[in-house]
Formats: structure tokens, C-alpha cells, sequence
């Protein structure tokens, strides 16, 4: 009965290297959600996902951040020419499909932490 | 001005007391809450997922919803040094995305 599941725990880039958090949802559940999580602050949302399919990506930076959740494997969160303010925590979520109109929770992993030296 | 605000605390408490956590909403689009449990180095933990206005309860938790005055609380009875952690509001409309406070770090004293 895993979790969702994230790894690695922890990864320690240089400025101007590429950042690759992967996230594998809960069995069974088809949408992904990837929240960034800074120091002293709440978490934030950057992108929804289903299979194959990106449903809102409001909240991710249109430059160096991108997200796919493909067919077969894990959700990838790729971070592009990383800069110091990219340092946090990032948090993946899932949930199962959608009943109808009726929402369905989010539950999360236990997150990436990011450092950028 | 955010769309959701919780007041970050921090919040003692003596083992036992009744622990009262609450948040406010701007956006009147919200139908759904949800109250997380986060320890230190890790993810957020669902406690409690309420849909519209009312009250639930789990166990030595309850939670309410009043919608009229955009405000829900979190309730925590016979409180345990277990329940130090931070709080975390949530809330959303139809869409995917969960808006959430600051939390509330709070702590239980044996």
C-alpha cells in the first residue's frame, strides 16, 4: 500500500545544472500536482497533470521549468539552468479520478529538497 | 492581500488542552477544505476533507466549514505532544489546484 512516492529525498546542484524530481503516484490514481514549498512560507501550486496531458500549469515559471506526466513511468519535474532561488522544497501530489463534478483529495509524498550551491 | 491567511503562531499548548486552529478566504469560488498535519522533513499528512459549509468529525478531531463567514477551523481535543507539527489549511473550487495558508506550527507540552 505505497504512497506516493518521490525521490531522490535530497539533490545538491550548481548553479546553471539541470534539476530532475521524479514523483510516482498512489496505485490507482491519475492526476499528479507538484507544489513548491519555500522556507517559512505555505506551499505553492505549479502544475496539474494527467496522463499525457498537462490541465493547468498557472502556477510554474514560463522560463527553465517544465512538467510531463507520460504514458508509462513517473511524473518528471525538470528544472532548467538552475539558479539559487530555486532552492526548496518540491512536493508531488495525487489523487484518484474525479467522481462527476466532485473533487477528490490530494495526498502528498514526502518531497525533494533542493539546494543549489 | 492573500486568498487565504492562517496565522503561522507559534501555538503552545499543556497535553490535554483543546487546540482551536482557524483560516480565512477571500475567494468565494472554494467548496472544498482540507486540513494537512505536516512534520518536520516531511509531506503533508490529509487529516480532514470537508465539502461546503457544516461540521466532521474524526475522532478526537473536528472540523468546520462556515462558508457565509469564509472561515473554517480545526479542533483538537485531549491534545498529545504526538499533534506538535505544523497545520496547513487547504482549500479549492472544481479545478486542481489547492490553495493553502502559511500553516500554524503548534506545540503540545507534556
Amino acid at each position: 500500500n505505497a504512497g506516493v512516492m518521490q525521490n531522490p529525498r535530497h539533490l545538491v546542484r550548481r548553479r546553471g545544472q539541470e534539476a530532475r524530481l521524479r514523483c510516482s503516484p498512489m496505485k490507482g490514481h491519475s492526476h499528479v500536482y507538484w507544489y513548491r514549498q519555500l522556507p517559512e512560507e505555505g506551499l505553492k501550486f505549479m502544475v496539474y497533470l494527467q496522463k499525457e496531458n498537462i490541465i493547468d500549469e498557472s502556477g510554474m515559471p514560463k522560463e527553465r521549468f517544465s512538467a510531463e506526466f507520460p504514458k508509462e513511468g513517473p511524473s518528471i519535474l525538470r528544472i532548467q539552468q538552475v539558479v539559487r532561488g530555486d532552492s526548496a522544497a518540491y512536493f508531488c501530489a495525487s489523487s484518484p479520478l474525479a467522481r462527476g463534478n466532485s473533487n477528490q483529495p490530494q495526498h502528498f509524498g514526502d518531497g525533494t529538497r533542493l539546494s543549489i550551491l | 492581500q492573500k486568498e487565504v491567511e492562517q496565522d503561522p503562531g507559534p501555538l503552545s499548548v499543556p497535553e490535554g488542552a483543546i487546540v482551536s486552529l482557524n483560516c480565512t478566504y477571500s475567494n468565494s469560488a472554494f467548496q472544498y477544505f482540507m486540513w494537512y498535519r505536516q512534520y518536520s522533513r516531511k509531506g503533508p499528512e490529509l487529516l480532514m476533507y470537508t465539502y461546503s459549509s457544516g461540521n466532521k468529525e474524526d475522532g478526537r478531531f473536528t472540523a468546520q466549514v462556515d462558508k457565509s463567514s469564509k472561515y473554517i477551523s480545526l479542533f483538537i481535543r485531549d491534545s498529545q505532544p504526538s499533534d506538535s507539527a505544523t497545520y496547513l489549511c487547504a482549500m479549492n473550487g472544481n479545478t486542481g489546484k489547492l490553495i493553502f495558508g502559511q500553516g500554524t506550527t503548534l506545540q503540545v507540552k507534556p
